[in-house]
């Protein structure tokens, strides 16, 4: 079946990096874009970054710019977050989440990811 | 960035009970609009996209409404599994962003 399965989190300290992973499977998963989305505790989801199907695009929330970078490898049908220069306010449960709309177009988020703690904390 | 406001932020209902959620857009999206229902502990489900276009497998008692900056989701005859968080969001431009939420509680 479609699915999404995220690892990575845990708890670090304030400054340090993570990176994190979500393995897809049940679908082509070179013809999506693909999202990050987090959600802190007791808040609402917040939109995190985005990547083309390819890779060739990629747009980042104001809050992380400059310090995570969003990339996949097709080959692996896995998308990656990289998370550096982490704060307290990242503490948060992280999503991959898969676009309903294949290889160009606005798409909502279809399928998404169980999630993966990230907690930043000294 | 696109501001999204859902109202009310709280409703009591009780099952059999047509309930109407709000979503309104700083400015216009058009119709990329998109419902979600999120249960504790668990990712969001997609309920509705495109403002009105109802996700595979959701029950039809769930419909959105709505263009440019207005939008409602309506769940026709609440049932028991339908008690949980609600949120819209946008998707005609990045930022993406979400409303804050509608908590659907048992009166």
């Amino acid at each position: 079946q479609v699915q999404l399965v995220e690892s990575g989190g845990g708890v670090v300290q304030p400054g340090t990096s993570l990176r994190l992973s979500c393995v897809a499977s049940g679908f082509t998963f070179s013809d999506y874009g693909m999202h990050w989305v987090r959600q802190a505790p007791g808040k609402g989801p917040e939109w995190v970054a985005v990547i083309s199907y390819d890779g060739s695009n990629k747009y980042y929330a104001d809050s992380v710019k400059g310090r995570f970078t969003i990339s996949r490898d097709n080959s692996k049908n896995t998308l990656y977050l990289q998370m550096n220069n982490l704060r307290a306010e990242d503490t948060a449960v992280y999503y991959c989440a898969k676009r309903n709309v294949q290889l160009v177009g606005r798409g909502a988020f279809d399928i998404w990811g169980q999630g993966t703690m990230v907690t930043v904390s000294s | 960035d696109i501001q999204m406001t859902q109202s009310p932020s709280t409703l009591s209902a009780s099952v059999g009970d047509r309930v109407t959620i709000t979503c309104r857009a700083s400015q216009s999206i058009v119709g990329w609009l998109a419902w979600y229902q999120q249960k504790p502990g668990k990712a969001p489900k997609l309920l509705i996209y495109k403002a009105s276009s109802l996700e595979s497998g959701v029950p039809s008692r769930f419909s959105g409404s709505g263009s440019e900056t207005e939008f409602t989701l309506t769940i026709s005859s609440l049932q028991p599994d339908d008690f949980a968080t609600y949120y819209c969001q946008h998707y005609n431009n990045y930022p993406y962003t979400f409303g804050q939420g509608t908590k659907l509680e048992i009166k």
